[in-house]
């Protein structure tokens, strides 16, 4: 069971703006970062989002990240076909002591 | 560049362990925090563990705390996580992942490991 909360899927068609939501609490969004991560059928995750807005090179800037108590949303602006995957947040939750992540977001692009 | 490089596919009966390893290259391997986290076939990612490998000193997911073990081999820049007792539902793929010098989870991660638990 995971302690970050996502929705299932989300969907969008090509040049839309989605977001994805990742909710948490106070021992663990309220108090840490949050990370998102991009993973493509059959591959490793990607390091997509960081420190909870920011992108680290080579991630176009049609992602952004954001943060607010204790729950962060990525958008994904300009929607594009390859942006069709599973989107992950995560962060590190200092009750239980070790990172936590969200259940998973899969994004259809109609 | 970093990489991370992890050993391949294994198959193990119910109740035996499994070693696996992650290769770092590419920058200063004692000076960020190495994280194994793994993933069930069509499933979510699920946090395991993690090690310091200047020091050692490690930190377990209280769920895996009676059965995994992360060392590591500073002479070759090599972390281990080995799994006993193992069950059918560890056939799952597991990735080491590395953290950020600032603190970043994760900025890199090894390919994936596949363990197949089967009788």
């Amino acid at each position: 069971q995971s302690v970050l909360t996502q929705p299932p899927s989300a969907s969008g068609t090509p040049g839309q703006r989605v977001t994805i939501s990742c909710s948490g609490r106070s021992s663990n969004i309220g108090r840490n970062t949050v990370n998102w991560y991009q993973q493509l059928p059959g591959t490793a995750p990607k390091f997509l989002i960081y420190s909870n807005n920011q992108r680290p090179s080579g991630v176009p800037d049609r992602f952004s990240g954001s943060k607010s108590g204790t729950s962060a949303s990525l958008a994904i602006s300009g929607l594009q076909s390859e942006d069709e995957a599973d989107y992950y947040c995560a962060a590190w939750d200092d009750s239980l002591n070790h990172v936590i992540f969200g259940g998973g977001t899969k994004l259809t692009v109609l | 560049q970093v990489q991370l490089v992890q050993s391949g596919a294994e198959v193990k009966k119910p109740g035996a362990s499994v070693k696996v390893s992650c290769q770092a290259s590419g920058y200063t391997f004692t000076g960020s925090y190495m994280h194994w986290v793994r993933q069930a076939p069509g499933q979510g990612l699920e946090w395991m563990g993690r090690i310091n490998p200047n020091s050692g000193g490690t930190n377990y997911a209280q769920k895996f705390q009676d059965r995994v073990t992360m060392t590591r081999d500073t002479s070759i820049n090599t972390v281990y996580m080995e799994l006993s007792r193992l069950r059918y539902d560890d056939t799952v793929v597991y990735y080491c992942a590395r953290e950020g010098q600032f603190g970043e989870l994760f900025d890199y991660w090894g390919q994936g490991t596949l363990v197949t638990v089967s009788s």
